[in-house]
């Protein structure tokens, strides 16, 4: 399966700006990178996914390395919804089209 | 639109007792999924059902099994409960396998085995 490394946890201020890095280096080509998020007590909910290009939606943007070796999730201003784990999967031939999800990071935000 | 339902949302069990869990979805998804979360770790995947008709194994499938019983609904059995199957069961739905498909997930349900 593919790896991906996140750090454990990370901590914000509200409204600012959180960028959560992920690492992919045995990423394939054909893999895709998404994130999920995990708030307390519920299911994961999709977040973002992308290919190669950058990627914006309503929740977040998604910023691909251009090695594609690593990945950044960055959510513009957060907010104390945001707190939740924050989970980076491939997905692709490789992973047999299926996630896996490692141990993401918990994200804090401070008032 | 409900999107995943899961039944029931708490259950206890004594060791090798039985259950099964049930989930359906209604946004007519061709992909179904079990996963397991233990504390403080990510989804696992048990199961999956990549269209109506077929089933197959996921990371950790010993101890389960699943029935596609139509396009909706995609159901968990444990024969004979352990301590070890306590967690939290996830199902989750997906239009397709494609890679870039998402998957819309359950509110969950929360076993604990005695």
């Amino acid at each position: 399966d593919a790896k991906t490394t996140q750090p454990n946890s990370m901590e914000s201020n509200e409204e600012e700006p959180v960028h959560l890095p992920c690492n992919h280096s045995t990423i394939s080509g054909t893999d895709y990178i998404h994130w999920y998020r995990q708030l307390p007590s519920q299911g994961p909910e999709y977040v973002i996914h992308g290919l190669t290009s950058n990627v914006n939606n309503r929740m977040a943007s998604l910023a691909i390395a251009e090695d594609r070796k690593s990945s950044t999730l960055i959510l513009h201003r957060a907010t104390l919804r945001d707190a939740a784990v924050y989970y980076c999967i491939l997905r692709g031939p490789n992973t047999g089209n299926q996630f896996y999800f490692g141990t993401g990071t918990s994200l804090t935000v401070i008032p | 639109n409900a999107g995943v339902t899961q039944t029931p949302k708490f259950q206890v069990l004594k060791t090798g007792q039985s259950m099964t869990l049930q989930c359906a979805q209604d946004m007519n998804h061709n992909s179904m999924y079990w996963y397991r979360q233990d504390p403080g770790m990510g989804l696992r995947l048990i199961y999956y059902s990549a269209s109506e008709g077929t089933t197959d194994k996921g990371e950790v499938p010993n101890g389960y099994n699943v029935s596609r019983l139509n396009k909706r609904e995609f159901s968990l059995r444990l024969e004979s409960a352990a301590p070890s199957q306590t967690s939290v069961y996830f199902c989750a739905s997906s239009p397709g396998g494609s890679a870039t498909m998402r998957q819309f997930f359950g509110p969950g349900t929360r076993l604990t085995v005695l």
